[in-house]
């Protein structure tokens, strides 16, 4: 069964560095997101991206974020430089409309720690 | 804003009791969707309702979608202690780029 992959599981960063989180999205998939969840708490929408563009962002998602999909696999979220509030859980997800309003496929996350 | 907001917050069974979650949202979706978290893990994609369907079962899983009241439950029947974790309902608004917003979670804990 295809699945989202996501790397690394966990990342360990200090204040101010910058960090890569890589996701794999399902091969066949147009549509695709960044969520975070902080500890404790709801999952909340970071971004959308669709036909190489972001196609939507939260108030979350400020200057400090991006996103690329830099070789038609790999999709990509950029923190510049990270805060301790960005201490969270990362999850990648895709989506297809083809086959109607199927579910969004969720990668297995990454924890990301701001020291 | 939409925002999909789950009761109860926490919920604690005995195995093989059924547990019901319902969560309550605020502007028209396509669809409205079930996750499940282990605890510090990630999301698993229990079943998805259509706008246009009342009610869908899938195993041991019972949803129901009420678009009138904006509102649905999860049912879990004869519960198990695998079935500890947290549950979401995620809504995906008729006009967004289909980002899901997801409630603020129901807690189990089936009790062995």
């Amino acid at each position: 069964e295809p699945e989202v992959t996501q790397t690394p599981s966990h990342q360990v960063t200090q204040m101010g560095q910058e960090v890569i989180l890589r996701c794999v999205p399902i091969s066949n998939h147009l549509y695709f997101y960044w969520y975070r969840q902080i500890l404790g708490q709801k999952v909340e929408f970071l971004v959308s991206f669709y036909n190489n563009e972001i196609s939507e962002k939260s108030e979350i998602f400020d200057d400090q974020f991006s996103v690329e999909r830099p070789d038609g696999s790999n999709f990509t979220l950029k923190i510049r430089s990270t805060k301790l509030e960005d201490s969270a859980m990362y999850f990648c997800a895709s989506f297809s409309l083809a086959e109607g309003y199927n579910e969004q496929f969720f990668g297995p996350g990454t924890r990301l720690t701001v020291l | 804003s939409q925002q999909g907001e789950e009761d109860p917050q926490a919920l604690s069974i005995q195995e093989g009791e059924n547990a019901t979650m319902n969560c309550s949202y605020k502007t028209s979706i396509n669809n409205l969707q079930w996750y499940r978290q282990n605890s510090g893990r990630g999301l698993v994609h229990l079943i998805l309702i259509r706008s246009n369907e009342r009610e869908k079962h899938s195993g041991r899983l019972r949803v129901t979608l009420d678009t009138s009241k904006k509102s649905s439950s999860l049912l879990i029947t004869a519960s198990r202690a695998a079935d500890t974790a947290s549950y979401f309902c995620a809504t995906d608004a008729t006009r967004s780029s289909y980002k899901l917003i997801f409630g603020s979670g129901t807690r189990l804990l089936v009790r062995p």
